[in-house]
């Protein structure tokens, strides 16, 4: 059974940089698949911010390409997620997942979640 | 970027009813469709993809239809445990889009 577990601060400073860690049981990422993280604003929807696929290539949301970055690291089975120049905007509950198949971009499972909040 | 519309924002039933779902694409995704139940407190979890496929063990209360740009989310009979938040999701282009998600609540 694959399980994802978020985990990083919880309270970021604006102007600094997010940093989460997503890490994965039950599967190998290197086995492929699509691996996303996914946020949502408190009382609000679900934002996709980006995915990585084991062959190295990333994707990202337009309004958030150029602060963010999301990186594997196989040996340890985990996903990485860094987004830099926080502002309160980006204070959210983040989620990583894993796409159902190869090829394909629904996802499931997701972890629990991790609520990031911004600010000073 | 293809924006979804969903419909109705809260939608007010009582269990044993019918529930319709509306999800509406700004340009054709296709098949490229899926929805997610969330519940209070909890990730999303994956319901319908492709439209129409529901992934293993989901109970058959729960359908997908449409093509293009409309597409529809039925409950045949709403169960105490299917109040929640439901989101639908496009894959046919980047980025990926959510909705804005629709509330089922207890009438």
């Amino acid at each position: 059974q694959v399980q994802l577990q978020e985990s990083g601060p919880g309270l970021v400073k604006p102007s600094e940089t997010l940093s989460l860690t997503c890490s994965v049981s039950g599967y190998s990422i290197s086995r492929g698949y699509y691996w996303a993280w996914i946020r949502q604003s408190p009382g609000k929807g679900l934002e996709w911010i980006g995915n990585i696929y084991y062959g190295g290539n990333t994707y990202y949301t337009p309004s958030l390409k150029s602060r963010v970055s999301i990186s594997v690291d196989t040996s340890k089975n985990q996903l990485f997620l860094n987004l830099s120049s926080v502002t309160a905007a980006d204070t959210a509950v983040y989620y990583c997942a894993k796409s159902i198949a190869t090829g394909t971009t629904y996802f499931e499972p997701w972890g629990q979640g991790t609520l990031v909040t911004v600010s000073s | 970027e293809i924006v979804l519309t969903q419909s109705p924002a809260t939608l007010s039933l009582s269990p044993g009813e019918k529930a319709t779902l509306s999800c509406r694409a700004s340009q054709s995704v296709s098949s490229y469709l899926a929805w997610y139940q969330q519940k209070p407190g909890q990730a999303p979890r994956l319901l319908i993809y492709d439209t129409s496929k529901r992934p293993t063990g989901l109970p058959a209360r729960f359908s997908g239809s449409g093509s293009e740009t409309d597409f529809t989310l039925t409950i045949s009979s709403l169960e105490p445990e299917d109040f929640a938040v439901y989101y639908c999701q496009q894959r046919s282009s980047w980025p990926l889009t959510f909705g804005g998600g629709t509330k089922v609540e207890i009438k």
